[in-house]
């Protein structure tokens, strides 16, 4: 069994300030971890993804995120919001191999203050 | 590349009726995905085809819900009858990957149906 919980369901941050969202998982195997982003009226597009090669890693628009199996996380952090990353985030989990299903968390919403 | 379409964007049904939703994946792409995004919750994966082969359906609701990719391209998923509950965005997603290391590969989502249900 795999499961993620995102902490916050709204996280406010000012423009130009630390950005972090957490995530924690559970997975009974190693696993896959994503981020994704949905943008209003949107579908899902990925941000990052760690599939078992660097802890630290680098995505899209500035974002990253650290896979620390100790403490089962992958925070999604981006040292200087911008107004533009206004959107919903969402953590996920696979299990490495199989074709088990990919399970997402509730998704944390994100508002950026001018 | 083109991406993934779907339609219609909105959909506005009284419960008992029935609905069809469309798909039509990345070109190439193997996998197929349906997902169910009910206000304030992530998505839960509804059905997942590859190529024109059911991979996994065990949270589909079988009794109302119906899922075909009959040439393994293009797809559709039928409600019938409809409930208040299944009220939601319909998210439809494709993957290049095949075998059963799928999740290696990032999912590509369409913009999805907002279905509403009264």
């Amino acid at each position: 069994a795999q499961s993620v919980t995102q902490l916050g369901s709204h996280v406010s941050v000012s423009e130009g300030a630390l950005v972090l969202l957490r995530c924690n998982y559970s997975s009974s195997v190693p696993p896959y971890l994503f981020w994704y982003v949905q943008y209003p009226n949107q579908g899902l597009q990925l941000l990052l993804k760690y599939t078992s090669a660097a802890t630290l890693v680098k995505g899209i628009n500035g974002f990253e995120a650290e896979f620390k199996k100790s403490e089962t996380s992958f925070h999604l952090t981006k040292p200087s919001a911008h107004m533009s990353d206004a959107a919903e985030y969402f953590c996920a989990v696979a299990p490495s191999g199989g074709y088990q299903k990919v399970t997402f968390g509730t998704g944390t919403k994100l508002q950026v203050i001018p | 590349e083109a991406g993934v379409a779907q339609s219609p964007r909105y959909k506005i049904i009284e419960k008992r009726q029935s609905v069809a939703f469309w798909c039509n994946p990345i070109s190439g792409h193997a996998t197929l995905y349906w997902y169910q995004q009910i206000l304030g919750q992530g998505p839960k994966l509804l059905i997942q085809f590859q190529n024109n082969g059911v991979v996994d359906d065990s949270q589909l609701p079988k009794d109302r819900f119906s899922a075909e990719r009959l040439k393994g391209v293009d797809s559709t998923l039928k409600i019938q009858p409809a409930k208040l509950e299944d009220s939601a965005v319909y998210l439809c997603a494709s993957s290049p990957a095949t075998g059963t290391d799928s999740y290696n590969s990032p999912l590509h989502f369409g913009n999805g149906t907002r279905l509403t249900v009264t």
